[in-house]
């Protein structure tokens, strides 16, 4: 069974730009959620997509978008790149979703620095 | 909302000694509690989780922790350290219904002193 994985791992961008992170689901999950860890916070959610369609948001603004694809895989897309910004990204993929126990396993994540 | 608080950002214990890390929740329903750890340079990886259950949840690598409402805490502990133990661990809660949404606390270093 393939985990979770993310590319690329790490990212240097100026302020202003946009970004895409990609993710690729583990083999039979549906779902998938984004997080953001800065350094040295713990992660936090920022959205989460089932079957393609976004079904929950943390309190990030709309610059922060995405999308699933009928594979499962998922893009981030952050525009307009601020210094707080810069983080590590993190995806985190589960069978179910409305509230599930099921586990989220997560990737490694991607290391965006933001000059 | 939910929230957690992890109480100690660094924990220093030697090898052999007992681990213990603290976790206290808030929730308005009753919660779904998780910890996580967290090598260096790697994604999460889940060691245990309570979903209403038992009160006393096992997980790998010998940890567990005991869901006590009174208390609205889920602590972590070990019996016994071992080196490969040093990593940062996460506390974190989501709640039935809606999406799964996860809130975690802020982390806590646990250090393994030879």
């Amino acid at each position: 069974e393939t985990g979770v994985t993310q590319s690329p791992t790490h990212l240097i961008k100026t302020r202003g730009q946009q970004v895409t992170l990609r993710c690729s689901s583990q083999s039979g999950h549906n779902t998938v959620s984004w997080y953001q860890q800065a350094l040295g916070q713990g992660p936090q959610f920022i959205f989460q997509y089932y079957r393609e369609e976004e079904n929950g948001r943390g309190n990030f603004p709309p610059r922060f978008s995405g999308l699933q694809f009928p594979n499962y895989s998922s893009e981030l897309n952050v525009n307009a790149l601020e210094l707080d910004d810069s983080a590590l990204y993190l995806c985190a993929s589960s069978r179910g979703t409305s509230g599930s126990t099921d586990t989220q396993y997560f990737g490694p994540g991607t290391r965006l620095t933001v000059l | 909302a939910q929230s957690v608080t992890q109480l100690g950002s660094h924990v220093s214990v030697s090898e052999g000694a007992l681990v213990l890390l603290r976790c206290n929740y808030s929730s308005s329903v009753p919660p779904y509690l998780f910890w996580y750890v967290q090598y260096p340079n790697q994604g999460l990886q889940l060691l245990l989780k309570y979903t209403s259950a038992a009160t006393l949840v096992k997980g790998i690598n010998g940890f567990e922790a005991e869901f006590k409402k009174s208390e609205t805490s889920f602590h972590l502990t070990k019996p016994s350290a071992h080196m490969s133990d040093a990593a940062e661990y996460f506390c974190a809660v989501s709640v039935p219904g809606g999406y799964q949404k996860v809130t975690f606390g802020i982390g806590t270093k646990l250090q393994v002193i030879p």
